[in-house]
């Protein structure tokens, strides 16, 4: 059971561009999201985080949008740079208990010149 | 300052074979995590270790898998007797505390096995 879905596995995007991920997610209990983002050969770097009670967090060029409602976390890149070119973590946790992720399983993003 | 490191950072065993995985955490991060990535999949949760509490073993897909964490610090992983589906990356992730969400991650160990 899938309960952080990554829907599109690859998204391709002009440099300048705005570049949107999604995320959706099933269990209603997660209070906080994050998104990693990999490079090959590299584990996953921290890259921005949202509690449950926030709607939006932005960090520079980076913003995450929550929509609890609707189970549905978004990452927008503005404007994408071609070193954004990652694979791309959406994962959730509880804040009780272990506090591990869930992972989603990843958006290849391509940021084209 | 140093980030969370893994050893070996490749690794071909032949089936039957014992492996140990190797990771050492930031220092004074007090979580420290094991997940794997199977090919073409997410980040798989393996097993948790918080303090000195008895670690959460329930990601541990079988009996094969352990994993200690001494003094609070370096942890090991070992999988016995080891399958072909057990190849994948294997990652390690330590984080500072219970009210820290964020956690970091090693370059993982690339685990094959033929």
């Amino acid at each position: 059971d899938q309960q952080v879905k990554q829907n599109s596995p690859s998204l391709s995007v002009q440099e300048g561009r705005i570049s949107i991920l999604n995320c959706d997610y099933t269990n209603s209990m997660f209070d906080y999201f994050l998104w990693y983002k990999k490079y090959p050969a590299e584990g996953p770097t921290f890259l921005i985080s949202i509690s449950s009670i926030k709607d939006k967090n932005e960090d520079g060029r980076f913003t995450v949008f929550l929509n609890k409602s609707a189970k549905h976390l978004s990452l927008h890149i503005v404007p994408s740079q071609p070193g954004d070119s990652a694979v791309y973590f959406c994962a959730a946790s509880f804040n009780f208990g272990n506090e591990k992720l869930t992972f989603g399983t990843g958006t290849r993003l391509t940021i084209i010149p | 300052g140093a980030g969370v490191s893994q050893s070996p950072s490749n690794k071909v065993t032949e089936k039957g074979k014992d492996v140990e995985l190797r990771c050492d955490p930031i220092s004074g991060h007090t979580a420290l995590y094991w997940y794997r990535q199977s090919l073409g999949q997410g980040l798989e949760f393996l097993i948790y270790f918080q303090g000195n509490s008895a670690p959460d073993k329930s990601g541990l897909p079988s009996d094969r898998f352990s994993a200690e964490r001494t003094g609070g610090s370096v942890s090991t992983l070992t999988i016995q007797r080891t399958q072909q589906e057990d190849s994948a990356v294997y990652l390690c992730a330590s984080r500072k505390g219970r009210t820290v969400h964020e956690q970091y991650f090693g370059p993982g160990t690339r685990l094959t096995v033929t």
